[in-house]
């Protein structure tokens, strides 16, 4: 199974910010990666697709790109409703879907 | 507008059964591919499973054997047969629409709770 590693864990933010997120392939995959964001209380939404998509409505602050093994997940200016708890995923076989471990933003 | 919407949740015994619905409206459950994550109590979120516009059905190591998808056409709903539960199984249960890489449609969950 390919392993996702997301990281940070959490973040401590302000408005305004450049926010970057990376989530680490254990192994070569021809799948890109999407990225949600989930806030409090609400299911999780999708932001991005196939590495570098915004998905209908999502802002252009919010983009995706991938280096090898290594996606990145990037908030240009963060604003207070970006605040939640983003997450990657990789397509893959078996498991279907693998999910980063969460990346939680939290206001300074 | 697509909306799907999840019940059928509760606190069960361990080894109990349950079944979660997932009325679609918006689009045809025969036409998508239909997955079931779940999110355990202040954690990450975790496939389930997975039903294909063909029927074709694919779990998770967790739950296979435990765990059966199923839709029925006429009612536009997916279902999550749930056997054996445990402890670990405790989780609000999300029904996504699937586009084959990426879900992009979601319910509100429902919470199952597995505890004597």
């Amino acid at each position: 199974d390919i392993q996702m590693t997301q990281s940070p864990s959490s973040l401590s933010v302000s408005v305004g910010d450049r926010v970057t997120i990376t989530c680490q392939a254990s192994q070569d995959s021809n799948n890109y990666v999407n990225w949600y964001q989930q806030k409090l209380g609400a299911a999780p939404k999708l932001l991005i697709y196939d590495g570098s998509n915004l998905a209908a409505g999502v802002p252009s602050r919010f983009s995706g790109s991938q280096s090898g093994t290594e996606f990145t997940f990037t908030i240009t200016s963060l604003q207070p409703g970006d605040i939640g708890t983003f997450y990657c995923q990789l397509y893959g076989d078996l498991p279907r879907y693998g999910f980063g471990q969460g990346t939680k933003l939290e206001m300074k | 507008e697509v909306r799907l919407v999840e019940s059928g949740g509760g606190l069960i015994q361990p080894g109990g059964s349950l079944k979660l619905s997932c009325e679609a409206s918006g689009l045809t459950v025969s036409g998508n591919y239909m997955t079931w994550v779940r999110q355990p109590p202040g954690m990450g979120l975790q496939w389930v499973s997975t039903i294909t516009s063909g029927g074709d059905a694919y779990y998770s190591d967790s739950v296979r054997g435990r765990f059966t998808i199923s839709r029925d056409i006429s009612k536009n709903t997916v279902y999550l047969h749930m056997n054996s539960l445990r402890a670990e199984d405790t989780a609000l249960y999300y029904c996504a629409r699937d586009r084959q890489w990426e879900l992009d449609y979601w319910g509100q969950g429902a919470l199952v709770t597995v505890s004597s």
